[in-house]
């Protein structure tokens, strides 16, 4: 069974805390990305990559940054949490040849 | 305005109903994909499309690609389907635009 797995479900930091999520995927997939959602507002990407130590900028990327050192993982970092962090954040994956995207459960973020 | 457009917003429906979401989106797609969320948060893809109809158990997904206009349909609701349901048009191999969602509570 194909996967892909974040590394917390549930998350409660102070602000200024710094923040790892981590995705990890079983599938060899070429792309990986990182979406918060927020009601009312549907996912939104803060950042993709498309091979190992590439990554590309999506709609909201301030305030985050991206890690892939390896094919399969994908960690997306908070330098210094702040209450408008708080969130639910999605990973996903796939691959260029079908497009099909592959979700984590998502890491619900609380940021105090 | 948003490129994808979802409606309604939320559902509510009586068990054994038929169901229809629709999708319209205002961009060039390389396929329209029907996404849903359970409580608790995880997403799962149920369709892929470019043209036409597809069609999984109780689940049929159709998109007109001249009107950029999607539907999905649930036949005989159940309160298992209750979920929301989101519409997303890939653009390119990476980029993808999503719909806000729709809820769909279905009452036993």
């Amino acid at each position: 069974d194909v996967k892909v797995t974040q590394s917390s479900r549930y998350l409660v930091k102070r602000t200024g805390e710094k923040v790892f999520l981590e995705c990890v995927q079983d599938m060899d997939h070429e792309n990986m990305f990182w979406y918060r959602q927020d009601p009312g507002l549907g996912l939104r990407l803060i950042y993709f990559s498309y091979d190992v130590k590439m990554k590309e900028k999506g709609d909201i990327p301030e305030g985050y940054s991206v890690s892939r050192e390896k094919k399969e993982r994908f960690s997306l970092i908070l330098e210094s949490a702040s209450t408008n962090q708080t969130s639910m954040y999605l990973c996903a994956s796939s691959t260029p040849l079908t497009g099909e995207l592959f979700f984590g459960e998502g890491s619900r973020l609380t940021v105090l | 305005k948003n490129e994808v457009e979802q409606s309604p917003q939320n559902l509510t429906a009586q068990e054994g109903e038929f169901i229809t979401i629709n999708c319209s989106y205002s961009v060039g797609i390389s396929a329209l994909h029907w996404l849903q969320q359970h409580p608790g948060g995880g997403i799962v893809s149920l369709f892929m499309l470019s043209s036409g109809k597809k069609k999984h158990g109780r689940l049929i997904a159709t998109i007109n690609i001249q009107e950029k206009h999607s539907s999905l349909h649930i036949t005989a609701s159940h309160p298992r389907d209750s979920a929301v349901y989101i519409c997303a048009a890939g653009v390119g191999n990476n980029d993808m635009r999503f719909g806000a969602g729709t809820r769909l509570t279905v009452k036993p």
